[in-house]
């Protein structure tokens, strides 16, 4: 039991759909995070908040909506999205903000079609 | 720009075998260490972790690492692997300055398969 789950957990789209992935975390934490993995690739930061500020966008497109709605939840919106952006994409948490210490979810295997 | 990276992308052991991953990383200032592992089907998670005091830490199922500043590495060891230690490793950096923001910096991910 990981303390931060995701849904859905595998998702087909097509590039022009909209589709919305969702984390929630159960361990109190304040910070949140999202990582997109992709095969033979370091994991990229994608976005960071922290007591449900926005403190990291790292040169994401706009194409990818995060909104982070209270400390335990997060989403990241999709929309005409690339085949290029299909990968795993991964939630995680911390205790706080620059801790180190992150507490990953399953992730979202994410096809674009 | 900081990175961090794995030299091997891709080991493979018989058991009882042992286990050495590389990971260095570029930044000159304080830095915090972890291994992560990924079994397969499964997330992320720490194996171990450095902060502070004795370079050599010890982790979960056996696993160790050692600091050494000098060299910028964060080596990850066992000394006898297991069939069941097959998984994917990640070495990361939390870089500790004001305006890193001490996000953590992944390694691309050692792939260690172990054959039974």
């Amino acid at each position: 039991e990981t303390g931060v789950t995701q849904t859905p957990r595998h998702l087909v789209m097509g590039m022009t759909n909209k589709k919305s992935l969702k984390c929630e975390q159960h361990l109190g934490h304040n910070a949140m995070y999202w990582y997109k993995q992709s095969a033979k690739k370091p994991l990229e930061l994608m976005f960071v908040y922290n007591f449900k500020e926005q403190t990291e966008n790292n040169s994401v497109p706009s194409r990818f909506s995060p909104e982070c709605p209270n400390s335990s939840h997060l989403f990241l919106h999709l929309h005409t999205l690339q085949p290029e952006d299909s990968a795993l994409y991964l939630c995680a948490s911390s205790q706080e903000y620059a801790a180190g210490q992150e507490y990953f979810g399953p992730g979202t295997r994410l096809t674009v079609t | 720009a900081q990175s961090v990276s794995q030299h091997n992308h891709h080991v493979i052991l018989s058991e009882a075998a042992s286990l050495e991953l590389g990971c260095n990383y570029s930044y000159g200032g304080t830095v915090n260490l972890f291994w992560y592992v990924q079994y397969p089907g499964q997330h992320l998670q720490l194996l171990l972790k450095y902060f502070s005091g004795d370079p050599l830490v010890k982790g979960i199922k056996g696993f160790e690492a050692e600091f050494i500043k000098s060299k910028f590495s964060f080596n990850l060891r066992k000394p006898s692997v297991q069939w069941s230690d097959t998984a994917e490793y990640f070495c990361a950096v939390n870089l500790l300055t004001y305006n890193q923001g001490g996000k953590l910096i992944f390694g691309q991910g050692t792939e260690l398969s172990v054959k039974p």
